[in-house]
């Protein structure tokens, strides 16, 4: 199997603080994690790229000071939404992609984020 | 640019009905196509992934079509069930995308089964 968590699967919090969001790999090495933004009734958005130990690549328009992603092993990524603003509310979904594998990504069940 | 469309938006039919879920794609070059299902607040997750030399599979109620030439794919889906309400997403890799531009995701085609 390969399976890919999400923790925690709903988080509301104020605005201006952060907000930490994890992705796992549970039975599977993933070299590289790709975390998506989902509007309602929208296709997924690819935010940034991340691979183990190397700083994340990121998107046009997406800002990395304030989706920190960090990468620091084989199994774990996480998205730290900083200064949290109304505007961030949305649906996170992480990918995981095996070690030694060209394109299959594997998506985790997602995290909705609300800023109130 | 890299494009996929999927038709219809979304679709509602009747439990036990068949449908069929359209997806045409601009990407290259072409390595893979890929259908998912999203449920209402849940990850995608992987129906059937097709390459350039497969016009053709199933993975039990769901049939995935791919004519490489005309660079569409269809999903049909037999005897549809509640359970098949969701979000169908179809997915075209370029092929040597290793990298983050990998997928180009089409905007999905929301399912409604009512009994």
């Amino acid at each position: 199997g390969a399976v890919v968590s999400q923790h925690p699967s709903r988080v509301i919090c104020k605005s201006g603080t952060s907000v930490k969001i994890e992705c796992r790999s549970l039975d599977f090495q993933a070299t590289t994690m790709f975390w998506y933004r989902q509007f309602p009734k929208k296709s997924l958005m690819l935010m940034a790229t991340s691979n183990e130990g190397s700083k994340a690549t990121y998107e046009q328009g997406v800002e990395k000071d304030k989706f920190l992603i960090n990468h620091a092993s084989l199994t774990l990524s996480t998205l730290t939404v900083t200064s949290a603003h109304p505007e961030d509310s949305s649906f996170y979904i992480c990918s995981a992609r095996k070690a030694g594998a060209t394109y299959e990504q594997y998506f985790g069940p997602g995290t909705r984020l609300t800023v109130t | 640019k890299n494009q996929v469309e999927q038709s219809p938006q979304s679709l509602i039919i009747l439990e036990g009905k068949n449908c069929t879920l359209q997806c045409n794609y601009t990407v290259s070059p072409f390595s893979n196509l890929r259908w998912y299902k999203q449920d209402t607040g849940r990850g995608p997750v992987s129906l059937t992934i097709m390459t350039f030399s497969e016009n053709t599979k199933s993975n039990g109620r769901y049939t995935a079509t791919l004519d490489a030439d005309t660079k569409q794919s269809s999903l049909h889906i037999t005897a549809s069930q509640l359970s098949d309400s969701a979000s169908y997403i179809c997915v075209v890799s370029a092929e040597g995308g290793t990298g983050r531009r990998a997928l180009t995701f089409g905007s999905g085609t929301r399912l409604q089964v009512q009994p």
